[in-house]
């Protein structure tokens, strides 16, 4: 089974500064997306940046940039000159690629914006 | 629009009953997801469908049941051997592992 974990509940930056999410994953298969999502106190989920495996480029959104080491089985997310905006619940999910497949979820972490 | 439409937005359940979580799409994807959100925890998966009059148990599907007689539609029930169902529950839906988008959301309270 595919294991995803986070391991920082809470996190906090201030505006402007640049702030890293750690993830992690667990899985004996070689082809399969990784993601991070954001979770506004709205609650709704929103694809921030997505990974390919056989990818070997970390894949990058404007501000939002991951370090994707695959032997490593670790996904981390760097947000550049954060926003307030930025404050929200990031969950890190991985699906392997394939039909019948399910997207597993990290417990996520709770960044935090500063003045 | 095209997306994903949850409905009610808020849903109170009393003890004993049954309540059903309404999901709709009209993107035409063929795979959709019912999730359960608690605090301090990731989304669980409680089941899914890959196709019309298909689907498979999640990680957490005791005390949850649904259908799939349509290809827009994922009802999903909550039943009376849902012993903790108060959470915040999330409906998605694919047309590839790559890309899979979710409803807004409904919550659900045990009074």
């Amino acid at each position: 089974a595919q294991t995803v974990t986070q391991s920082q509940p809470e996190m906090s930056v201030q505006e402007a500064e640049t702030v890293t999410l750690s993830c992690t994953y667990d899985t004996s298969e070689n082809n399969y997306y990784l993601f991070w999502y954001k979770q506004p106190p709205s609650r709704q989920m929103i694809l921030v940046i997505r990974q390919e495996a056989y990818k070997q480029q970390n894949a990058t959104e404007n501000r939002f940039s991951v370090n994707f080491q695959k032997a490593a089985k670790s996904f981390s997310l760097k947000i550049s000159d954060s926003q307030l905006g930025d404050t929200a619940m990031y969950f890190c999910a991985f699906i392997l690629t394939g039909g019948g497949n399910k997207l597993t979820f990290g417990t996520g972490t709770q960044l935090k914006v500063e003045l | 629009d095209g997306g994903i439409t949850q409905s009610p937005k808020y849903l109170f359940r009393k003890e004993g009953q049954n309540v059903t979580l309404s999901c709709e799409q009209n993107l035409n994807h063929d795979a959709m997801y019912w999730y359960r959100q608690d605090p301090g925890q990731g989304l669980r998966l409680i089941y899914y469908s890959q196709i019309v009059n298909d689907f498979q148990k999640g990680d957490i599907a005791e005390g949850y049941s649904v259908s799939r007689e349509k290809k827009e539609s994922f009802p999903l029930t909550v039943t009376s051997a849902q012993k903790n169902p108060t959470a915040f529950y999330l409906c998605a839906s694919s047309t590839s592992p790559a890309s899979i988008y979710f409803g807004e959301g409904s919550w659900l309270t045990v009074v």
